[in-house]
């Protein structure tokens, strides 16, 4: 596509469900990254791809929250047994190179509320 | 705490003034990149600077970066209220291989008509 697509664009899940966020990266981008935005905050960075393998999960808050990436282009943010301070907008983006020596490409993000 | 911190965390102007922002950083930096965000949701990429740079333009917009105080600037020159968004900077530290950078928590800009 011509962007980073993400869907859904708004998720709204019951505390203790699990949840999957989708992030479809600008073609032949080989550099994936996702962050999430608490309201009113900066971006917190939670994993980055090169390729198919993410060198850098450091930023993932628990074990209740995994991604993967699968043939070097499509990425799923999976997060388990979600509570309410998941509460966030997923922000992904994608770039031609690793870091962020060339320009990053911001999806709309998917808003998700847990109630 | 954040890498990256902007300044002001609020900024209210007029139509035709111009806006400073201001972000500071703590390690040393391959690059910094100024981001805009309208309405909480994707972030539009504006400017890139590298650290053997002190200055770029583009269009309206000019970025200065000294590394020797770790800070950089952004300036939207006659501000139009299409310009209202929240604003940020983020850092791609030196030497890593992580890939990732780090985000300030933003300036937001209301530029009123």
């Amino acid at each position: 596509g011509a962007g980073v697509s993400q869907s859904p664009s708004n998720k709204v899940t019951e505390k203790g469900k699990d949840v999957e966020l989708r992030c479809d990266p600008i073609s032949g981008h080989t550099a994936l990254y996702w962050y999430r935005q608490s309201l009113g905050q900066g971006l917190e960075f939670l994993i980055y791809f090169q390729g198919n393998s993410a060198p850098d999960k450091s930023g993932l808050p628990s074990d209740r929250f995994s991604a993967e990436r699968t043939g070097g282009s499509v990425s799923t943010l999976t997060i388990q047994r979600t509570q309410q301070e998941d509460s966030a907008v997923y922000l992904c983006a994608s770039s031609l190179s690793q870091g962020l020596n060339t320009e990053a490409f911001f999806g709309q993000g998917t808003r998700l509320t847990v109630v | 705490s954040q890498q990256g911190e902007e300044d002001p965390q609020a900024l209210s102007i007029q139509e035709g003034e111009n806006a400073t922002m201001n972000c500071s950083y703590k390690t040393s930096i391959n690059n910094l990149q100024w981001y805009r965000q309208n309405s909480g949701r994707g972030l539009v990429h504006l400017i890139l600077i590298r650290s053997n740079e002190r200055e770029k333009h583009s269009g309206r917009l000019r970025v200065t970066l000294d590394t020797s105080k770790k800070s950089s600037s952004l300036l939207i020159t006659a501000s139009r209220a299409a310009d209202t968004a929240s604003y940020f900077c983020a850092t791609d530290p030196y030497n890593t291989n992580a890939g990732k950078s780090t985000f300030g928590d933003g300036t937001t800009l209301t530029v009123k008509p």
